[in-house]
């Protein structure tokens, strides 16, 4: 069963300090793997996308890795702002009849305090 | 950048009316667009998806004729919640894929039915 697991589930972290997000999944056939960052009451924005032939993938202070072999990712956030307390969900892609099947992470909260 | 525009952003109905929520491609041709349901606290899950011209595929377990979706063009699909009753309530989020592997997010709607 395709699968993706995040952890945290939840996370508090003071301002400037760095944190790490974790994806475990259990997806096939793999196609990609997102990150995304969702604010309370809006839609997900694309932080990152890596195929299976990319290891690490950075967008300002998110640095995103991929260890296809483990099917293991993480999202490493840098000198965290307060603009960062938002949910970040993992997502990945299998393909499926031709089109992407997006398999989503249940997401971490993280929480970033003054 | 790919952008894709959802309204509204919230609407109040009242229980046993039909609410009708757009998702727009700006700058882009969506090929596909995907309607999400979102609980609090929770992920997103798929509730269809929809190839321009053609009927969607409902996920297991979501009523087609309850969630009307319409992809008459391709910058255009909409969702129609029909007789909507209070456990409608929650936040509905579209997302659209071009040619290219990308899928972008609509803001969301925040519907509650009184």
């Amino acid at each position: 069963k395709n699968q993706v697991e995040q952890s945290p589930q939840s996370l508090i972290i003071l301002e400037g300090k760095n944190c790490t997000l974790q994806c475990n999944y259990t997806v096939s056939p793999f196609s990609n793997l997102r990150w995304y960052k969702q604010d309370t009451g809006r839609g997900p924005v694309s932080l990152t996308i890596m195929t299976f032939s990319e290891n690490t993938k950075s967008n300002g202070r998110y640095t995103a890795t991929l260890d296809a072999d483990t099917k293991q990712s993480s999202l490493h956030i840098t000198a965290s702002q307060l603009s960062d307390s938002a949910s970040y969900i993992c997502v990945v892609s299998a393909r499926a009849g031709g089109y992407n099947k997006l398999i989503f992470g249940a997401g971490t909260r993280l929480a970033v305090h003054p | 950048g790919a952008v894709v525009s959802q309204h509204p952003s919230r609407v109040i109905c009242k229980s046993g009316t039909s609410v009708k929520i757009e998702c727009r491609s700006l700058d882009f041709q969506a090929t596909t667009m995907f309607w999400y349901r979102q609980f609090p606290k929770q992920s997103l899950m798929l509730m269809a998806t929809s190839n321009e011209g053609s009927k969607a595929t409902y996920e297991q377990g979501v009523e087609k004729d309850k969630f009307l979706i319409n992809h008459a063009s391709l910058t255009l699909s909409t969702l129609t919640v029909t007789s909507a009753h209070p456990e409608d309530s929650s936040f509905y989020i579209c997302s659209a894929s071009g040619t290219g592997d990308g899928y972008t997010f609509g803001s969301g709607t925040r519907l509650t039915v009184v």
